[in-house]
């Protein structure tokens, strides 16, 4: 079990450009999950998926974000025209489950890609 | 209102002390509860997970659920340095629902 792996670990760019972060979950796992953290709050839900299948996305996932988990393994997460608000840290998750109740495996972290807009 | 409401802190004390660390939700559906550890410019770490209410206990840490009064809670004994870090609850019903954290500092 190596954990969650995410990168990069940290990610300075223009307000405009486009960013692009990876997440490998733990091998095992065929659930991954993105969260947005900022300084003083918790983790807020972005979205979900099970195997390659997108299943939730939160009103916070604005039309320039977009995930991909093309063959059920890692997860992509794209933001496009970035803007002062996006600067976060990005968190993936991944947990082990079946049936319709995604919340009842704990879900472990990886150790972010903080995004800073400059 | 928030859906979890957690004490941001810091909370500080003596190295050996006893430190309680709480929560308070408003979904009734939340059935799952969870309690990470995150230390600076790291990910949240999995401490302990409990389903519905009772007691649970792993080493130095216990945690408590109380669905009656939404109330849960994290104990933890003896406690050291390195325990110093945010800790966050997250109860869940179809997602994790996070507080904000509570910033726990134990000197020595």
């Amino acid at each position: 079990d190596t954990g969650v792996s995410q990168n990069p670990r940290h990610k300075i760019t223009k307000r405009g450009q486009n960013v692009t972060f990876r997440c490998d979950p733990i091998s095992e796992h065929n659930r991954l999950y993105w969260y947005r953290q900022t300084l003083g709050q918790g983790p807020e839900f972005l979205t979900y998926f099970q195997n390659e299948a997108q299943l939730e996305k939160s009103r916070l996932l604005s039309d320039r974000f977009s995930a991909e988990r093309p063959k059920g393994s890692f997860s992509t997460l794209e933001i496009q025209r970035t803007e002062q608000g996006d600067s976060a840290m990005y968190l993936c998750a991944s947990s082990y489950g079946t049936g319709g109740t995604y919340s009842n495996q704990p879900q472990h972290f990886g150790d972010g890609t903080r995004l800073s807009i400059l | 209102q928030k859906e979890v409401e957690q004490d941001p802190g810091p909370l500080s004390v003596p190295e050996g002390a006893i430190v309680s660390l709480n929560c308070t939700y408003s979904n009734s559906a939340f059935q799952y509860f969870m309690w990470y550890r995150q230390y600076s410019r790291k990910g949240p770490e999995l401490l302990m997970y409990t389903y519905s209410s009772g007691n649970k206990e792993d080493g130095r840490f216990t945690a408590q659920v109380d669905k009656s009064s939404k109330y849960i809670s994290l104990f933890i004994r003896d406690s050291q340095p390195s325990d110093s870090a945010t800790y966050l609850c997250a109860p869940s019903f179809q997602k994790l629902v996070f507080g904000t954290g509570t910033r726990l500092l134990v000197s020595p």
